[in-house]
């Protein structure tokens, strides 16, 4: 069974804060590692697709970093705003099967 | 690029009725998925379609749903006779191949079995 982890489960932060998240996942078999925001009452939206080891990815004030060997990626929010409140989904994509494995995510809520 | 979409947005029915939900992708994705999420859970894995071809069927999926995607284009879930835990939100996301590619979501169909 394809194990993907995520933490913390939630983390209440103020306006300004940094912070960051941590995704475990299997370290055998990797193809690829997606990174997911998802707001309220919105479709989760795509942030980055991650396939090599050491890669950094960035968008704006987000930015993340993958360990294949060890098996796990952190996602970087830097200078957080309300508008960043949402639930931050890894999914892990390896092995034999097509299909996406996903963590049970982070809710992040950002106080004004 | 009108992005994927999905209807309806809520469905509520009774136990043991039959309901089907449409999922229209982003025209020039050949993928199409289907996952379901529940409270405190990430989206969880379905089934997937590589143009009209259903390639792999999660093996939690019973023989009460089934998935179409003729001609390559929308596709449609269906589940049978409907029971309490089939309440859940409905997603479905289309991409183009390989697994390096994001997939693009649509808002979900949430079904209430009451």
């Amino acid at each position: 069974i394809l194990n993907v982890e995520q933490s913390p489960q939630s983390l209440h932060v103020q306006e300004g804060d940094s912070t960051n998240f941590t995704c475990s996942f299997p370290s055998s078999n990797f193809y690829a590692l997606h990174w997911y925001r998802w707001e309220t009452a919105k479709s989760p939206e795509a942030l980055f697709v991650m396939t090599l080891n050491g890669d950094e990815k960035k968008k704006g004030r987000i930015s993340a970093t993958l360990n294949t060997k060890e098996g796990y990626s952190y996602l970087y929010i830097k200078g957080s705003q309300p508008e960043d409140s949402a639930t931050y989904l890894c999914a892990f994509y390896g092995g034999a099967t097509n299909k996406l494995i996903f963590g049970t995510g982070t809710l992040l809520a950002v106080q004004p | 690029d009108t992005g994927v979409s999905q209807n309806p947005r809520h469905k509520i029915t009774k136990r043991g009725q039959n309901v089907t939900f449409r999922c229209d992708p982003i025209s020039e994705h050949n993928r199409l998925y289907w996952y379901r999420q529940t409270l405190g859970q990430g989206p969880e894995f379905l089934t997937y379609f590589q143009n009209e071809a259903q390639l792999e069927k999660s093996r939690l999926l019973s023989d009460r749903f089934s998935a179409e995607r003729p001609k390559g284009s929308f596709s449609t879930l269906e589940i049978q006779r409907t029971e309490q835990g089939d309440s859940a939100m409905y997603l479905c996301a289309s991409s183009l191949a390989p697994a390096n590619q994001p997939q693009h979501f649509g808002d979900g169909t949430r079904l209430s079995i009451l």
